[in-house]
Formats: C-alpha cells, sequence, structure tokens
C-alpha cells in the first residue's frame, strides 16, 4: 500500500442494507477524514478523526457512523442505506492542522 | 453561515492563461487550498497559501488577499490535460476544510 486506499471502488446496495466502506492509509497520519461529494455540490464532510481513539461529526452526519480503533483505519457506515446517500465517498488523511489532504481513490456508491 | 464561491464553469484555450476566483466568508481563517480533480479521480493538492501575496509553482501560481477574502488560480500555458476540476477549500478557525463547488475547465485546441 502507498497512500491512502478505499475498498469497495463502486457498490450498488439495496435500500435498508448495511454498509461499511473501509479506508486504510499507511503514512502514519494522525487526522482522517470521509467527505461525501455529489454533483453541483463541494465535498461535504461527514466525519472526522484528528487522531487515533477520538472522532467527530461533520457537516452531514446523520446516517453515518465512524471509529478510529488505530493510526491507519477509518472505516464508514451506513446503518441502514437511503437513497438520498447515493454518492461518490472520499476518505482522506493529513499529518496536521497546517498541511495538505492526500485522497483516497473514492467510492461510488448507489442505493437503489 | 460559511460560503466558498467559485464559477461552476471556464472555457479556455490551449497554450492561453486562465484565471480560477474563489471568495470565502468563514469562520476564521487559517489558510487556502486550491485542489485538482480529474474526472472520475480523487483531488490532488495544488497550493496552500495562508500569507497575502502570490505562490508560484511551475505553470500553477495562487494568490491569496485575506482582507478582501479573496484567492485565484492562475494557470499559464495551458494543456490540454489541465482539463479537470479546480476545488478551493479554506481551513476555518476549527482547522476543518470547508469546499467550494468547484470550477469546471474545459481546454479547446
Amino acid at each position: 500500500i502507498a497512500g491512502i486506499t478505499q475498498a469497495p471502488t463502486s457498490q450498488i446496495l439495496a435500500a435498508g442494507r448495511r454498509m461499511t466502506l473501509r479506508c486504510t492509509q499507511d503514512m502514519r497520519h494522525n487526522a482522517m477524514y470521509w467527505y461525501r461529494q455529489d454533483l453541483g455540490l463541494g465535498l461535504r464532510l461527514i466525519h472526522y478523526s484528528n487522531t487515533a481513539g477520538t472522532t467527530g461529526k461533520g457537516e452531514v452526519p446523520d446516517g453515518y457512523s465512524v471509529s478510529r480503533a488505530n493510526t491507519d483505519d477509518f472505516p464508514l457506515t451506513l446503518a441502514s442505506a437511503v437513497p438520498s446517500q447515493t454518492s461518490v465517498y472520499f476518505c482522506a488523511s493529513r499529518t496536521g492542522e497546517n498541511t495538505e489532504a492526500f485522497f483516497g481513490q473514492g467510492t461510488r456508491l448507489t442505493v437503489v | 453561515g460559511q460560503n466558498i464561491d467559485q464559477p461552476t464553469e471556464m472555457t479556455a484555450t490551449e497554450g492561453a492563461i486562465v484565471q480560477i476566483n474563489c471568495t470565502y466568508q468563514t469562520s476564521g481563517f487559517n489558510g487556502l487550498f486550491w485542489y485538482q480533480q480529474h474526472a472520475g479521480e480523487a483531488p490532488t493538492f495544488l497550493s496552500y497559501n495562508v500569507l497575502d501575496g502570490l505562490e508560484e509553482k511551475g505553470r500553477f501560481s495562487s494568490f491569496l488577499s485575506r482582507s478582501k477574502g479573496y484567492s485565484y488560480l492562475l494557470l499559464k500555458e495551458l494543456q490540454m490535460k489541465d482539463s479537470a476540476s479546480y476545488l478551493c477549500a479554506v481551513m476555518d478557525s476549527n482547522y476543518q476544510l470547508i469546499w467550494g463547488a468547484g470550477t469546471k475547465l474545459i481546454i479547446k485546441p
């Protein structure tokens, strides 16, 4: 692994199903983020983690949960998917507050 | 509320110069980032400004005026591969990134 990896790259999911999007980084970055990107809108922050063991809510957290058991992994779970959660999801990480964020390749999720 | 404004779409000619503007109103300011995003791909970092003035990096330059809440990204000697969306993001008082919707740049031969 070099950088930040997301899985799966795409998924079609039935409404009501539970789904976990995976994110792993090997850069030892403290901070990690989950964004969703929808056409015509900027990246919107779902949840974040400033360091292992801590998480926080972003702009659009409803329907999503995260955990940060260790530095490398930051999974995002949709407990019961709804069509409005159809989006492209990006995981990102950065070393500190004044540094650039590095992004994973994204997960394209379609909820039907 | 917090707001980042960028033009939705711009068109330019190969070999020319284009300036993409970004205006912002945020709760605090700890720096401004520009990212490039090709269709279907992840955003990649271009530049970071925290002090007023111009930062130059090869064909790309970024300018910041904190008093005006304004930044621009200047792309010179445009190439077809520069066709992409350009995202402006401001780091607020909590060091969280607030993102603009992005400017889609179309380069014509």
